[in-house]
């Protein structure tokens, strides 16, 4: 039982790349978010699912895009990276809402 | 929309000494309160939450948390604490949106030998 992973671990791109992050649960969760977390700024949701198929915005979602293919996975796209979006991402997962989330071990990401 | 607000960014303390981390919240409707620890380099881990029920919230690691509706406060305590408890604490709420969590900006624990 690895819980939630995320893929990559650290990632350095430059100005207009894009790349997709990988979130992935084995406990069988509805529930799935993406956040980022700033110095001084605390955890900021930026999507979230509540199903398979399903997303929303959060707090911060411009810029980003998802997808919730396989109940398992969600994957979060940064179609054009901009050096504002450098932080750590974090994914979670819960089996429904509001209950206890569990958190991946995070991604960071640096733009150039 | 709900906020938090953690209003020390910072707690020095000695080990065995007790200690508080302050959260207030704002909000019109039901919430749902949670307290996160963040270990250097890690995820969050969840160390207790409130849903309902008794105000008093037991956690692991000996934290507890009391839910205080008419201050809109969500205090995290220990009692004692230990080296292992240095880490950074993260208060969260859930409310009229319950899809929705939004976290404090985080105290950072220092407890010194």
């Amino acid at each position: 039982n690895a819980g939630v992973t995320q893929t990559p671990k650290f990632r350095v791109l430059k100005t207009g790349q894009s790349m997709t992050l990988l979130c992935a649960q084995d406990m069988n969760h509805e529930y799935m978010y993406w956040y980022r977390q700033d110095p001084g700024m605390g955890l900021r949701l930026i999507h979230y699912s509540v199903g398979e198929g399903t997303t929303a915005k959060g707090e911060v979602p411009d810029g980003y895009n998802v997808s919730r293919l396989k109940k398992q996975n969600f994957l979060l796209g940064l179609e054009s990276a901009a050096p504002s979006q450098t932080s750590v991402y974090f994914c979670a997962s819960s089996f429904s809402s509001p209950e206890t989330q569990y958190f991946g071990p995070g991604t960071r990401l640096l733009v150039l | 929309a709900q906020s938090v607000t953690q209003l020390d960014s910072q707690v020095p303390v000695f080990e065995e000494a007790p200690v508080e981390l302050r959260c207030n919240y704002s909000s019109s409707v039901s919430v749902y309160l949670f307290w996160y620890v963040q270990y250097p380099n890690q995820g969050l881990q969840l160390l207790l939450k409130y849903l309902s029920g008794s105000t008093l919230v037991k956690g692991i690691n000996g934290f507890e948390a009391e839910f205080n509706k008419s201050q809109t406060s969500f205090h995290l305590r220990k009692p004692s604490v230990h080296i292992s408890d240095t880490a950074e604490y993260f208060c969260a709420v859930s409310g009229d949106n319950f899809n929705k969590f939004y976290f404090g900006s985080g105290t950072k624990l220092n407890v010194k030998p």
